[in-house]
């Protein structure tokens, strides 16, 4: 159980493109999803939360007019890489958080690596 | 301010040579720490959730335990497939959406 699905695995635009990627949760339904950047040998940094229904929350430095996200059901966010610069590739994971509502254990999806051209 | 430090930040083992990871955080009112594994180029996979000092959880050769200010991965005569960089993570104090916060990751070599 809580499993988690992103697509694509890896994409390859070139610059001024704009890139969407999904996080979809298989079994069970997120109210509440995460994006994640990481880049090579760190550790995870938060982008952003998305909660079903609502506007996403941005966290501090993140431009929000770039990284557009979108969490139209209980199984599906999205987040797109408006006019992707070379400075935007990276490893980008999503998670839900899990089934039970009342704990905060995060399950993640595969990630996508992003590389612009 | 919220944190979460882990030690060592790399660690080479021989197959066989049991060790532990550590996890120490400063988050006050703890409501669960999380241990993932993360394997090159994927994302973090979720190993275990402890809530209590004293609570201890088994999954194979891996053991994680929890203080009232760390907590430990105890890996028992491992072999080269555990070889990944390990992750813990606690909410943060204000338990916001379910944010969590993560430290920098032990990344663990397994020789055969």
């Amino acid at each position: 159980g809580a499993v988690v699905s992103q697509h694509p695995s890896r994409v390859i635009c070139k610059s001024g493109t704009s890139v969407k990627i999904e996080c979809r949760s298989l079994d069970f339904q997120a109210t509440t999803m995460f994006w994640y950047r990481q880049f090579p040998k760190q550790s995870l940094m938060l982008m952003a939360t998305s909660n079903e229904g609502s506007k996403a929350t941005y966290e501090q430095g993140v431009e929000k007019d770039k990284f557009l996200i979108n969490h139209a059901s209980l199984t599906l966010s999205t987040l797109t890489v408006t006019s992707a610069h070379p400075e935007d590739s990276s490893f980008y994971i999503c998670s839900a958080r899990g089934p039970s509502g009342a704990y905060n254990e995060q399950f993640f999806g595969p990630g996508t690596r992003l590389t612009v051209l | 301010e919220d944190q979460v430090t882990q030690s060592p930040e790399a660690l080479r083992l021989q197959e066989g040579e049991s060790s532990s990871l550590n996890c120490s955080y400063t988050v006050s009112g703890l409501r669960g720490l999380f241990w993932y594994r993360q394997d090159p180029g994927k994302g973090p996979e979720f190993l275990f959730t402890l809530y209590s000092a004293g609570e201890e959880k088994e999954k194979e050769r891996l053991k994680a335990t929890l203080t009232k200010k760390e907590s430990f991965l105890h890996i028992t005569a491992p072999k080269p497939e555990d070889s990944a960089t390990y992750l813990c993570a606690v909410p943060n104090r204000y338990n916001q959406g379910g944010k969590l916060i993560f430290g920098q990751g032990t990344e663990l070599s397994v020789k055969p």
